[in-house]
């Protein structure tokens, strides 16, 4: 089973541009978080944010999560092309503990 | 920070074999831990949570007698894969987190299994 959305299914922008993902999900949660996947790897651990915060960076990144709109979205400033990958929102539920995985969005950085 | 180890990261089998597929936590104690199948362009799905002592817990519409798991100890759960199908080939990802924490869950390198 999937939790939500990702939008977009795919971007593509130029390096050194800002890139804006976005995850919607169904059920209340405790925290979410977000992955990074190279094409035919494991999953990377960017960030995780709770449910009562609102905000939160790490480096380039910037998660933000609104529980009211069921809605989190990641910002990777200043783009590189390293950073070409999937990226996945993920959201721990309230009432069991197993992590359920949003769509997903197709980034590609263009040199 | 935490590891999850999984073996093998990639197999190839020939149709109508079992293949096991390991997922140890080497420096924490994890009673559940999640198998989870992904095929190409596509995003994670949930198979099972694994839970130590007990029975796992399978998701809608996973065959519990295809996708054998077992947790025998609190550092390892296995998933084998009965008499596979080319339609099995996928890539499978196990991840736990550590007992009594609600912190990120620590996922595996991966399996790329190719049933020929």
């Amino acid at each position: 089973s999937q939790q939500g959305e990702e939008d977009p299914q795919a971007l593509s922008i130029q390096e050194g541009e800002n890139a804006t993902m976005n995850c919607s999900y169904k059920t209340s949660i405790n925290n979410l978080q977000w992955y990074r996947q190279n094409s035919g790897r494991g999953l990377v651990h960017l960030i995780l944010i709770r449910s009562n915060e609102r905000e939160k960076h790490s480096g380039r990144l910037r998660v933000t999560l609104d529980t009211s709109k069921k809605s989190s979205s990641l910002l990777i400033t200043a783009s590189r092309a390293a950073d070409t990958a999937s990226y996945f929102c993920a959201t721990d539920g309230s009432s069991a503990s197993k992590i359920i995985f949003g769509s997903g969005t197709r980034l590609s950085i263009r040199p | 920070g935490a590891v999850v180890s999984q073996h093998p990261s990639r197999v190839i089998c020939k149709s109508g074999t079992s293949v096991k597929i390991e997922c140890r936590s080497l420096d924490f104690q994890a009673t559940t831990m999640f198998w989870y199948r992904q095929f190409p362009k596509q995003s994670l799905m949930l198979m099972a949570t694994s839970n130590e002592g007990s029975k796992a817990t399978y998701e809608q519409g996973v065959e519990k007698d295809k996708f054998l798991i077992n947790h025998a100890s609190l550092t390892l759960s296995t998933l084998t894969v009965t008499s596979a199908h080319p339609e099995d080939s996928s890539f499978y990802i196990c991840s736990a987190r550590p007992n009594g924490a609600w912190t990120e869950a620590f996922f595996g390198q991966g399996t790329r299994l190719t049933v020929v």
